[in-house]
């Protein structure tokens, strides 16, 4: 396994622009969920797919925020109408389909700046 | 609610000494239980992680934590810090009930070591 990747690492934005980050999960892992981890703050769940489903999505996500994944496989994360408050690091996180307990793989995030 | 308490935002150890972080939850029933180590730049790597059975586990780098269900805590304890420990730390809980696929994390603990 290469382990979870995303990209850009790294994404300066304007504030009111649309910006898109990727993330490819381990290959074989089912569930894939989206975090954002702020300076000195523990990364705070945003939303959860099992396959290609959408299961479960924070209350604290905003109607800005949009998230899929179309196949099953890599998910990509939307923010439009960015606002400097979204400047945060966005974590992807994937398991492996077993059950009961699993522990999550992590990527190594993007880091958003709106400016 | 459901929660996860770390109290210490920052503690600093001599390399060689013994280290104890600690984790206290709030859940309506035993939770999954992890610990995860994020260096700088990085994502977040899993230390070690409870499910059931053994309240005492061992992880990577030498780390264990010990259950506690009477006190609700998941400590994690080291005998002998090495420099390269330095960083954060980070206590999680999983579900273990039906209707939520939520992982929640609490505000870390950044560790600095001493030469």
């Amino acid at each position: 396994d290469t382990g979870v990747s995303q990209n850009p690492r790294h994404k300066i934005t304007k504030r009111g622009q649309n910006v898109t980050f990727r993330c490819d999960p381990i290959s074989e892992h089912n569930r894939l969920y989206w975090y954002r981890q702020t300076l000195g703050q523990g990364p705070e769940f945003l939303t959860y797919f099992q396959n290609e489903a959408q299961l479960e999505k924070s209350r604290l996500l905003s109607d800005r925020f949009s998230a899929e994944r179309p196949k099953g496989s890599f998910s990509t994360l939307e923010i439009q109408r960015t606002e400097q408050g979204d400047s945060a690091m966005y974590l992807c996180a994937s398991s492996p389909p077993v059950i009961g307990g699993y522990e999550q793989y992590f990527g190594p995030g993007t880091r958003l700046t709106v400016t | 609610a459901q929660s996860v308490t770390q109290p210490d935002i920052h503690i600093t150890v001599s390399e060689g000494a013994s280290l104890e972080l600690r984790c206290n939850y709030s859940y309506g029933a035993t939770p999954y239980l992890f610990w995860y180590v994020q260096s700088p730049g990085q994502g977040l790597q899993l230390l070690l992680k409870y499910f059931s059975g053994d309240t005492l586990v061992q992880g990577i780098k030498g780390f264990e934590a010990e259950f506690k269900r009477s006190q609700s805590s998941f400590n994690l304890r080291k005998p002998s810090v090495h420099w390269s420990d330095a960083a954060e730390y980070f206590c999680a809980v999983g579900p273990t009930t039906s209707g939520t696929y939520k992982y929640i994390f609490g505000t870390g603990t950044r560790l600095k070591v001493l030469a």
